[in-house]
């Protein structure tokens, strides 16, 4: 069975600065991995999503994220937050298999003070 | 990208009515749709893994008798949440995924509240 880590439930950080969102996952397959955003009140919306290939992946509104197989980890990483990226992030896994079912860490509360 | 809408996205009842929710899928078919739950500042808890002209599969603790899916098309999927009582008062997400897709498409979710 897959599991998902994310070590920190609230991140702090001020507008401008870097951030980085910890994931890290447990599986004894190969599996996708994907980091998802939620918005107060909202459904969630897909950030990024690593399949196969490069492991440094980048996806919308300027986050990146990185596939690291020996430490088990897939962070999140924005160079310059802004105070429109205040979310609820998800990092999830799935096997590869289109029948799997996702699984998703206990998230991550990122606030921006400006 | 695929778009997902769920309706309606708040409804309050009274206790001991039944609810349904429903999870579209507009521009792609969705052989497989998944109906999660949502505590206050809590992860995604997932209910069931709807399967379109097949039995849902239900995850463990959850009740299928009061927690109804139906996914009677490639494009539709219904949550009924029967007898409804306070405890069952959350936010309920829908997902979909497309054939052959990896990723999961969510809809916007419904606040339920139940008096």
């Amino acid at each position: 069975a897959q599991s998902v880590t994310q070590l920190d439930s609230q991140v702090p950080v001020f507008e401008e600065a870097p951030v980085e969102l910890r994931c890290n996952y447990s599986s004894s397959v190969s599996v996708y991995l994907f980091w998802y955003v939620q918005y107060p009140n909202q459904g969630l919306q897909l950030l990024l999503k690593y399949l196969s290939g490069s492991t440094l992946v980048k996806g919308i509104n300027g986050f990146e994220a990185e596939f690291n197989k020996s430490q088990t980890s897939f962070h999140l990483r924005k160079p310059s937050v802004h105070i429109s990226d205040t979310a609820e992030y998800f990092c999830a896994v799935t096997r590869y298999s289109s029948a799997s079912k996702i699984i998703f860490g206990s998230g991550t509360r990122l606030s921006i003070r400006p | 990208g695929a778009v997902v809408s769920q309706h309606p996205s708040w409804v309050i009842c009274k206790s001991g009515t039944s609810v349904k929710i429903e999870c579209r899928s507009l521009d792609f078919q969705a052989t497989t749709m998944f109906w999660y739950r949502q505590f206050p500042k809590q992860s995604l808890m997932l209910m069931a893994t709807s399967n379109e002209g097949s039995k849902a599969t239900y995850e463990q603790g959850v009740e299928k008798d009061k927690f109804l899916i139906n996914h009677a098309s490639l494009t539709l999927s219904t949550l009924t949440v029967t007898s409804a009582h306070p405890e069952d008062s959350s936010f309920y997400i829908c997902s979909a995924r497309a054939d052959r897709g990896e990723e999961l498409f969510f809809g916007s979710g419904t606040q339920l509240s139940v008096l």
